[in-house]
């Protein structure tokens, strides 16, 4: 079946350190590609997307590329901040995005000052 | 982007009662909706998705009787925990699809 691996957290940053965290899917077709961010105490938010193989999704700053060479997503910042810090989640959805999510564990990002 | 609007957002009530929670597209039309539980620390599982105007279909290992869904409408869906327990405390989130789905803010219920 499909589903997400992410690298285990939490990870802890200090400001304006570049971040990486490592993403790999598993599904039987092509796949739409996502990162969501939840802050604490708070729900979802897309962060950023990918549709098709070579797609680069980016917003605030973070950017992911959909390899499926390697089926990964891996999300990368160059410079984080402390609002930053939340909890970051790789998911995928099959066909169309009206297909449910599938969701990766999440990792929890904390940046320092 | 599209907002997804949850009420309430804190919910705390007897063991036995039932709770619903209101889940609802404000600015466009959710033929889809779905629903997910979270718990402390961990992923997003999905209990059911919702099609207006049709039965929910349930996830494995989600109990249709206890978690009851009812999609009446293109901007409303609501899921209604009966007779909760202790255990159906958690934080549980609604997603309406517009070509991607939103996400709302979502409810965290405590069953004392």
């Amino acid at each position: 079946g499909n589903s997400v691996t992410q690298m285990e957290g939490p990870v802890t940053l200090s400001e304006e350190a570049f971040l990486t965290i490592n993403c790999t899917y598993t599904a039987t077709g092509y796949p739409s590609l996502f990162w969501y961010v939840q802050y604490p105490g708070e729900g979802l938010q897309l962060l950023l997307k990918a549709t098709k193989a070579d797609d680069k999704g980016s917003n605030k700053g973070f950017e992911a590329t959909y390899r499926k060479e390697t089926t990964s997503f891996h999300l990368e910042k160059g410079s984080v901040q402390v609002s930053d810090s939340a909890v970051y989640f790789c998911a995928l959805s099959e066909k169309t995005s009206y297909d449910k999510v599938i969701f990766g564990p999440g990792t929890s990002l904390s940046v320092i000052p | 982007g599209a907002v997804v609007s949850q009420h309430p957002s804190r919910v705390i009530c007897k063991s036995g009662t039932s709770v619903k929670i209101e889940c609802r597209s404000l600015d466009f039309q959710a033929t889809t909706m779905f629903w997910y539980r979270q718990f402390p620390k961990q992923s997003l599982m999905l209990m059911a998705t919702s099609n207006e105007g049709s039965k929910a279909t349930y996830e494995q290992g989600v109990e249709k009787d206890k978690f009851l869904i009812n999609h009446a409408s293109l901007t409303l869906s609501t899921l209604t925990v009966t007779s909760a327990h202790p255990e159906d405390s958690s934080f549980y989130i609604c997603s309406g699809s517009q070509e991607t789905q939103y996400f709302g803010p979502g409810t965290r219920l405590l069953v004392l």
